[in-house]
């Protein structure tokens, strides 16, 4: 099956800094999502892209989805503790009947004040 | 209550126990999911339910029995379970699983610890 290569694994910033994360994989997804998770809870969608080259925006987040449908970035301007979390890409594939999601191994941030 | 619901949102159960898991979405979607999360793993996708018909078993051991009595409800029923069965156990839905872009949103988990 497909595999989403998610990097860095981790990171460590100062409150203010700027944040950037992403995923590759070796197949073509149609829409790439980027979800938060805080301890013991579910992922929580963030932002969703449906097209080859879109860039959206929510809020102090900005993502891209790659035009060539193999990879996206994450960017989190001026952090805060509270974008303290484990951050995964998600993307999924038609298979002719059905949709499937396939989730990256995720990126934990820390926010150091 | 809005999104996706969980409930219970911790349990422990011993070896021998029967317990169920139960999700609602109020989203009017019409796919629900099963995910199990274990530490350091990715999600792993257990049972898809699109328009009350289950439509994937991921290879999950019998001792794991889906319901979903209607589109916005769907029960994880479990017995017999084994401790390495402990985990976070996800509920999503989506508008309809057979949509050429469809978007999962995720419940809160039920924390599941098997004695």
């Amino acid at each position: 099956g497909q595999q989403l290569n998610q990097s860095p694994q981790s990171m460590f910033i100062q409150e203010g800094e700027d944040v950037s994360m992403n995923c590759t994989s070796s197949s073509i997804f149609n829409t790439w999502l980027w979800y938060k998770q805080d301890p013991g809870e579910g992922p929580v969608l963030l932002i969703a892209l449906y097209k080859a080259g879109e860039l959206t925006s929510n809020g102090r987040l900005t993502a891209q989805f790659g035009i060539t449908r193999k990879d996206s970035f994450l960017n989190i301007s001026a952090s805060i503790p509270s974008d303290v979390g484990i951050y995964f890409c998600a993307g999924t594939e038609y298979t002719g009947t059905a949709s499937k999601l396939t989730f990256g191994t995720g990126t934990r941030l820390q926010v150091t004040l | 209550e809005t999104g996706v619901t969980q409930t219970p949102r911790h349990l422990v159960m011993g070896m021998t126990n029967k317990k169920s898991l139960k999700c609602e979405q109020h989203l009017g979607h019409n796919a629900m999911y099963w995910y199990k999360q274990s530490a350091k793993k990715p999600l792993e996708l257990m049972f898809v339910y699109n328009f009350k018909e289950q439509t994937e078993n991921n290879s999950v051991p019998s001792r794991f029995s889906p319901e979903c009595p209607n589109s916005s409800h769907l029960f994880l029923h479990l017995h017999t379970l084994q401790p390495e069965d402990s985990a976070l156990y996800l509920c999503a839905s989506s508008q309809d699983s057979s949509e050429y872009t469809d978007t999962q949103y995720f419940g809160p988990g039920t924390r599941l610890t098997v004695l």
